[in-house]
């Protein structure tokens, strides 16, 4: 069965601070991998990657994927609290009709 | 870049009742849309895969008859949540997929 699991579930850091979320999974046949962030609303995209070991860079939010350990990790450094949201990893795989499957979600909460 | 509109964004009825959810696609054609339930501090859960001619595909667990899912052109998709009750209460969303998954803005049902 497809499974996607992020790590930790929540998390509490000061603003300034450099936090890595994790995200593993298992999926048939591996397309992409995507990372999104939520507020208040519909999740905003920040990354999709498919090729292992080629960062991704966006301002402070930076990502990566292990293919072989079958991992993401998504860094965000000087933190604000503007960063304050859950985000969400999810996989896309061919083999299961072109669907997302989400990870249960990080909730960072940045604290002035 | 690709725009998913969701209709309504919010929507209070009745138990009882029925409301339709609007997905579009504004700027491409959308075969496939995905609809996704959130309940609060949940990730998003994918309720049922939208296809444009065809029946949709529904996830374990999700009744069809209650969540009637029409797809009758390539830029709509519509979520109809029939005889709602209090526990159908919730954040759905719908994304399509061109070039990277695209979200609605979602549309919170509250039903008293």
């Amino acid at each position: 069965e497809d499974k996607v699991v992020q790590s930790p579930l929540s998390l509490v850091v000061h603003e300034g601070d450099t936090v890595t979320l994790n995200c593993s999974y298992e999926v048939t046949n591996f397309r992409s991998l995507l990372w999104y962030k939520q507020e208040k609303k519909a999740p905003t995209f920040l990354f999709m990657l498919t090729s292992s070991g080629i960062e991704k860079k966006s301002g402070r939010l930076s990502s990566i994927l292990d293919k072989k350990e079958l991992f993401s990790i998504l860094n965000i450094t000087a933190t604000q609290t503007g960063d304050s949201a859950i985000y969400l990893c999810a996989v896309w795989g061919s083999g299961n009709t072109g669907k997302l499957i989400f990870g249960q979600g990080t909730t960072l909460q940045v604290k002035p | 870049g690709a725009v998913v509109s969701q209709h309504p964004s919010w929507v209070i009825c009745k138990s009882g009742t029925s409301v339709k959810i609007e997905c579009r696609s504004l700027d491409f054609q959308a075969t496939t849309m995905f609809w996704y339930r959130q309940f609060p501090k949940q990730s998003l859960m994918l309720m049922a895969t939208s296809n444009e001619g065809s029946k949709a595909t529904y996830e374990q667990g999700v009744e069809k008859d209650k969540f009637l899912i029409n797809h009758a052109s390539l830029t709509l998709s519509t979520l109809t949540v029939t005889s709602a009750h209090p526990e159908d209460s919730s954040f759905y969303i719908c994304s399509a997929n061109r070039d990277g998954y695209t979200f609605g803005s979602g549309t919170r049902l509250t039903v008293v």
